[in-house]
């Protein structure tokens, strides 16, 4: 089975300043999808990036990007000129891309990082 | 367009009732997914239904169960409700399986509290 660790409960960031929130994950897969999603105080999960596993480039979007490293089943978010509406806290979350029987619906969720962002 | 909708918002049961929780996919979306977030934790996984079939269980006990309409919605039908059911419980919705490219959108969920 598939496991995500999110060890940093809390960060926070002042406003414009860079922050890097971590995430590890253990599977014996060779294809899957990475993800981060932010959940703010409204409950709705928001896909803030995605990786794919067989792509080595990192992802990006916007003042988004993330650090992927495969070998070490490392997936770090880096959000770059931090703004206060990136408050929030952040699930990494793991998706099997793999066929037999994968339900493709099922993520798995890390225990999330609350994110604050200082005027 | 309307996005992924759940009801009730929040729900008080007590012990031992049962209870529904209702989703509807955003338009066109066939596939629905339930998760269920305990307080602190992430999101875990309870279901998927595609096209009205069940296409994926997570490790939840027999009491969870839950149905997908001709119209795609869906229910999450809990048995027997016990404290440790408190939860918010996630409605997402694709296109698809959510295979590949697909997107996986989430519902504001329904919040149930066990007394």
């Amino acid at each position: 089975a598939q496991t995500v660790t999110q060890s940093q409960p809390e960060m926070s960031v002042q406003e414009a300043e860079t922050v890097t929130l971590s995430c590890t994950y253990d599977t014996s897969e060779s294809d899957y999808y990475l993800f981060w999603y932010k959940q703010p105080p409204s409950r709705q999960m928001i896909l803030v990036i995605r990786q794919e596993a067989y792509k080595q480039q990192n992802a990006t979007e916007n003042r988004f990007s993330v650090n992927f490293q495969k070998a070490a089943k490392s997936f770090s978010l880096k959000i770059s000129d931090s703004q206060l509406g990136d408050a929030a806290m952040y699930f990494c979350a793991y998706r099997s891309a793999g066929a037999g029987g994968t339900s493709y619906g099922k993520l798995t969720f890390g225990q999330g990082t609350i994110l604050t962002v200082h005027p | 367009d309307a996005g992924v909708t759940q009801s009730p918002t929040h729900l008080i049961k007590t012990r031992g009732q049962h209870v529904t929780l209702r989703c509807s996919p955003i338009s066109g979306h066939k596939s629905v997914s339930w998760y269920q977030q305990v307080l602190g934790q992430g999101p875990q996984f309870i279901f998927q239904y595609y096209e009205k079939e069940e296409r994926g269980r997570g490790n939840f006990p027999d009491r969870f169960s839950a149905r997908q309409f001709p119209n795609y919605s869906s229910e999450l039908n809990v048995n027997a409700l016990l404290l440790g059911d408190s939860a918010l419980y996630l409605c997402a919705s694709s296109l698809g399986l959510f295979a590949t490219n697909e997107k996986l959108f989430f519902g504001s969920g329904t919040q149930l509290s066990v007394l």
